[in-house]
């Protein structure tokens, strides 16, 4: 596609429950980033995808938190035992390379009540 | 600590102003920097990326500088116009292997008719 897309745009869920958010990025990208927004917070790090490397998992803030790219192509971000802290904006960005431009996705608002 | 800042936190302009945001960060050992603008509710649009070896980035109205020596970089924006309105995010890939983007919190811009 053209650019970064992500789904669900908007996700509520219930304490408890597990989501999945999904990331495609741009055709022929090969690192792939997820940063969180949290309402009236900056943008935090929170995993990095390059290849066939391991991934850059530093900014998970626990494990509750995983996510999983096939190749070069799509990732998904899994939080599990979702709690109220966790309601944000999960945004997905790809870069052709590494330190190259990234362009990020739209975006999934995520609410946990 | 790695950290990216930037001032003023919010800027109301009447149209047609040239106006600078100014964006800091911590070690100077960066790889690059990127400029993006956030529109409400919407994902993040890249506007410029300055690479270290660089000392400015153009593109139409707007002009990115950068000093690495001292920590700096400006974003200047010539004649604003009401569509410029939107939050401006500095982020910068710090060197030490390091991949991800470190984003200041931003400046929200309101260029006014």
């Amino acid at each position: 596609g053209a650019g970064v897309s992500q789904s669900p745009s908007n996700k509520v869920t219930e304490k408890g429950k597990d989501v999945e958010l999904r990331c495609d990025p741009i055709s022929g990208h090969t690192a792939l980033y997820w940063y969180r927004q949290r309402l009236g917070q900056g943008l935090e790090f929170l995993i990095y995808f390059q290849g066939n490397s391991a991934p850059d998992k530093s900014g998970l803030p626990s494990d509750r938190f995983s996510a999983e790219r096939t190749g070069e192509s799509v990732s998904t971000l899994t939080i599990q035992r979702t709690q109220q802290e966790d309601s944000a904006v999960y945004l997905c960005a790809s870069s052709f390379k590494v330190r190259e431009t990234q362009y990020f996705g739209p975006g999934t608002r995520l609410l946990v009540l | 600590k790695q950290e990216v800042t930037q001032i003023p936190a919010a800027l109301s302009v009447p149209e047609g102003e040239n106006l600078v945001l100014n964006c800091s960060f911590t070690d100077s050992a960066i790889y690059n920097l990127q400029w993006f603008r956030q529109d409400p509710g919407k994902g993040l649009t890249s506007l410029l990326l300055i690479q270290s070896s660089q000392r400015e980035q153009t593109s139409g109205r707007l002009n990115a500088s950068l000093d690495k020596s001292s920590g700096r970089s400006t974003l200047y924006i010539a004649a604003s116009q009401p569509g410029d309105s939107a939050t401006y995010l500095c982020a910068v890939v710090f060197s030490g292997g390091y991949n991800k983007l470190i984003f200041g919190a931003g400046t929200r811009l309101a260029v006014h008719p």
